[in-house]
């Protein structure tokens, strides 16, 4: 049960869009579209804003998209905005009936 | 509004035990999956167990296996987890989550602080 791998940290100016990668195995990532991925502001609960690779739950903004090939997800914030400064992880289920997350990435708006 | 409140988190010595609870309102309990993930200190999230509707199935992590268990009482909303021969490393903030289906984990509770040493 190794986490997926997230790259620790991302930036860019606002109105600019940035992409983090998930990087799992054929066991959890590259075995279903059942990935997630949550915002997490400092000293705050985890919020869910995208599940099913690409699904945006209601009231997610729509700046925020999921992808996936492969073993490898992707979560692209477009129009990046001070707010989107966050932490954020991607999770997955896997093909030993469990969960696993990545180890999270900081995201920095210069 | 739904709703989840975990309770029983505090301080406790290593090699102790300690039960979290966590209260569901505000939608059908006995319907979702529920889970509890924990975030140690400044440090990422991590799964831990999961409970079917009924009770019937359960999974862990590989780190908290054997130690560990997830329990429900549907009649009383409540998710429950018993941990027991704690160390220091299983110091974090636990969190009861939700699946709805495969929208996971789409509700957190507030979390419970665990904070294990002598």
């Amino acid at each position: 049960q190794s986490a997926l791998t997230q790259p620790a940290s991302v930036s860019g100016s606002p109105g600019q869009s940035i992409t983090i990668s998930c990087t799992g195995t054929s066991s959890d990532v590259g075995a279903y579209n059942y990935v997630s991925w949550y915002q997490q502001h400092p000293g705050k609960v985890p919020k869910l804003i995208i599940s099913e690779v690409s699904n945006r739950p209601s009231g997610v903004f729509n700046r925020f998209s999921g992808s996936k090939s492969g073993s490898t997800a992707s979560l692209t914030i477009s129009g990046l905005q001070a707010e989107d400064e966050a932490d954020y992880y991607c999770s997955s289920f896997t093909t030993s009936d469990t969960w696993v997350f990545g180890g999270g990435t900081k995201v920095t708006v210069l | 509004e739904e709703q989840l409140v975990e309770s029983g988190g505090g301080l406790v010595q290593p090699g102790g035990s300690l039960r979290l609870s966590c209260v569901a309102s505000g939608f059908a309990f006995s319907t979702y999956w529920m889970h509890w993930v924990r975030q140690a200190p400044g440090k990422g999230l991590v799964w831990v167990s999961r409970i079917n509707e009924d009770g019937s199935s359960t999974t862990y992590a590989d780190s908290v296996k054997g130690q560990f268990t997830i329990s429900r009482d549907n009649a009383k909303n409540t998710l429950y987890l018993q941990m027991n021969i704690l160390r220091a490393e299983d110091t974090a903030i636990y969190y009861c989550a939700r699946c709805s289906g495969w929208n996971c984990f789409d509700s957190w509770g507030q979390g419970t602080l665990v904070t294990v040493s002598s």
